[in-house]
């Protein structure tokens, strides 16, 4: 089973609201990702989580605020986010994150900030 | 830093066709591995294949296959008996593993087949 789950598909949100995504994958995967991507362009990628401790933050502003809770579960905390952060919002995942093994993502949720 | 170019923006091929979708990279390391993701209009990422650099093999997996040329740094797609389900767009992908620190994927511009009935 290869399988990296979203919710929510999609998110309506306006600049003043707080929300979050959530992803989830039981592989056993210890490599967590988030990734922005804009229509007909490649994944960009926000942020890395190894064994549960945040490796890599890609100089994402503050009001993307990524969450661990356990080695299954991340969370994407939003908070007065801008219209071009509309975006779809990719989670993937990895065996680990030293770079052996490939990743794979979850169907995405498309935001849209109003 | 690593880089990948996929310098055709969009492609067509017939229904039951052959087409082939290039790619080429720029590394200065030996060990690395190379992946083609489709992302059909529905916007899943799916894996298609991995080809690891240390292997003289192409990866193949059914109707897909590469052509991996390590001395031109080079790693195209070739789809067999093209299916209308292959419509999507297909990133080339780069991935550098190195110790005591994560590694990152990197993603090519992309390119959208158009698979014609």
């Amino acid at each position: 089973d290869t399988e990296v789950t979203q919710t929510p598909k999609h998110l309506v949100m306006g600049m003043t609201n707080k929300k979050s995504l959530k992803c989830e994958q039981h592989m056993g995967h210890r490599a967590m990702y988030w990734y922005k991507q804009k229509a007909k362009k490649p994944p960009e990628l926000m942020f890395v989580y190894s064994y549960e401790k945040l490796s890599i933050n890609e100089s994402v502003p503050s009001r993307f605020s990524p969450e661990c809770p356990n080695s299954s579960l991340l969370n994407l905390h939003l908070h007065a986010l801008q219209p071009e952060d509309s975006a779809l919002y990719l989670c993937a995942s990895s065996q680990d994150g030293q770079g052996f093994y490939e990743q794979y993502f979850g169907p995405g949720t498309r935001l849209t900030v109003t | 830093a690593q880089t990948v170019t996929q310098s055709q923006p969009e492609m067509s091929v017939q229904e039951a066709e052959t087409v082939t979708l290039s790619c080429t990279y720029d590394t200065s390391e030996n060990n690395y591995y190379l992946f083609w993701y489709k992302q059909p209009p529905s916007r899943q990422m799916i894996l298609v294949i991995r080809q690891e650099a240390y292997k003289q093999q192409n990866a193949t997996e059914n109707r897909f296959s590469v052509n991996f040329q390590k001395a031109a740094k080079s790693f195209s797609l070739k789809i067999s008996d093209s299916q209308l389900g292959d419509t999507a767009m297909y990133f080339c992908a780069f991935l550098e593993p190195y110790t005591g620190a994560n590694s990152k994927l990197t993603f090519g511009k992309g390119i959208t087949l158009s698979v014609r009935p």
